[in-house]
């Protein structure tokens, strides 16, 4: 099993839909993050977590929000889903201790927004 | 973080080294040199990082220059399943753990 596991793979949603990505891991890291890359460009940082209690926003956060379930699961919602939210998402994970590289990430999920 | 300058693509032959350029002019002293590859949209992967000795891991040697303005990241004997995006990333050690991606360089490895 993946030690990042992101649901769904592919999700093909309505505008104006509500939908959640999920991210579970078995690495035991403290800390999360969620990515999202649009075709050809690196990746954007939505939203991060250090721990359970803690949420800080990324550098593009609008329109997204989180929950961190448990130290071992983060999960991302798009409240409405709007076509410029059409891109692959990465789940990522990293601990205190390790620094950044020590990242983990996920396998993506590729939301596209009709 | 300092900003990086990497060309968006580059091919290589397999079997020969592939040397990616990165420029980072602005680096800071307590600034490490970081680089990532991401695999056709796989989640992206680490591969190494220095602050200013060069450094050789089982994936890639990493040479920064004395002026720690510049770097190159050596795949010493490139192999199609080297083909990836390369991001070089500048940014201090404990800035909270935060990855900032550019834009990359496209390796291709032709045969």
């Amino acid at each position: 099993d993946a030690d990042v596991t992101q649901t769904p793979r592919n999700r093909i949603t309505k505008t104006g839909k509500r939908i959640m990505l999920e991210c579970s891991q078995t690495k035991g890291h403290d800390r999360m993050y969620w990515y999202r890359q649009d075709p050809g460009l690196g990746l954007r940082l939505i939203y991060y977590s250090f721990d359970v209690k803690d949420i800080n926003k990324g550098e593009i956060s609008d329109g997204y929000s989180v929950s961190r379930q448990a130290q071992a699961k983060f999960s991302l919602s798009l409240e409405s889903a709007i076509p410029n939210q059409t891109a692959l998402y990465f789940c990522a994970t990293s601990s205190t201790g390790t620094d950044v590289y020590g990242y983990t990430f996920g396998s993506g999920t590729r939301l596209t927004v009709v | 973080d300092a900003k990086t300058t990497q060309p968006p693509s580059m091919d290589c032959a397999e079997g020969r080294a592939a040397n990616l350029p990165c420029n980072h002019s602005t680096i800071s002293g307590n600034e490490y040199v970081y680089w990532y590859r991401q695999i056709h949209s796989q989640g992206p992967q680490y591969i190494i990082h220095g602050l200013k000795n060069n450094e050789t891991n089982e994936m890639a040697s990493l040479i920064i220059t004395e002026d720690r303005k510049s770097s190159t990241l050596i795949l010493p004997h490139a192999t199609l399943r080297d083909t990836a995006v390369y991001y070089c990333i500048v940014r201090p050690k404990a800035a909270g753990n935060k990855l900032t991606f550019g834009g990359g360089t496209r390796v291709l490895v032709k045969p």
